[in-house]
């Protein structure tokens, strides 16, 4: 119940096209969804997150959609450029527990191609 | 705002020696700090929560005693590797969680790459 599954493994985009990367938990104790990005050799970087009590977020060309009632959450980039190309993992944290502990996915890898 | 550094950043080391990373928030305190273990291509795997000033908790299958974690000061947690094996290389990560939810939960180092010779 603690997981989140992502997907998919992986996926190539040409660039100017939207990556979609889908995730999909089943824990409803779950109250904050963020989504990082990570270059080869280095650490995950927070992009965008989300509460269950919004439905979208967008900053720039990286938009969260959440489902609440699927339990479902997604994330979209538009425009995709080469620079985007990275491993992107989704997360989601229970509320009010374990010091914030997070749960990640298992990572998709985005290929950008020029 | 919210910068976590790790030192080394890489650190190559024969069996049966002892290495220490350290993790640093360098412009907040963090009470809480999460250590993180990183295979090739696969997700990122919680070793440990680390508090300040108390014993760290430690996930389901990871030795205590083998990675041991100290996190003296709300800037400062340390993982030490003892008596590190091949299989101990990997990629270890550290990240702090602010306080503040509108700065975003939770903040990753830049990850620490253990070979072991």
């Amino acid at each position: 119940q603690q997981q989140v599954k992502q997907s998919p493994q992986s996926l190539i985009v040409q660039k100017g096209g939207i990556s979609i990367i889908n995730c999909a938990y089943e824990n409803t104790a779950f109250d904050y969804f963020p989504w990082y990005q990570q270059f080869p050799g280095k650490g995950p970087a927070l992009l965008i997150a989300i509460r269950p009590d919004v439905s979208e977020k967008k900053e720039g060309r990286f938009t969260i959609s959440f489902n609440k009632s699927a339990k479902q959450f997604s994330l979209h980039i538009m425009d995709s450029q080469p620079g985007d190309s990275a491993t992107y993992f989704c997360a989601a944290r229970v509320r009010g527990t374990s010091y914030g502990k997070l749960t990640f996915g298992q990572g998709t890898i985005l290929t950008v191609h020029p | 705002g919210a910068v976590v550094s790790q030192h080394p950043s890489w650190v190559i080391c024969k069996s049966g020696t002892s290495v220490k990373i350290e993790c640093r928030s360098l412009d907040f305190q963090a009470t809480t700090m999460f250590w993180y273990r990183q295979f090739p291509k696969q997700s990122l795997m919680l070793m440990a929560t680390s508090n300040e000033g108390s014993k760290a908790t430690y996930e389901q299958g990871v030795e205590k005693d083998k990675f041991l974690i100290n996190h003296a000061s709300l800037t400062l947690s340390t993982l030490t590797v003892t008596s590190a094996h091949p299989e101990d290389s990997s990629f270890y990560i550290c990240s702090a969680r602010v306080a503040r939810e509108a700065l975003g939960g939770q903040f990753f180092g830049p990850g620490t790459r253990l070979t072991v010779l």
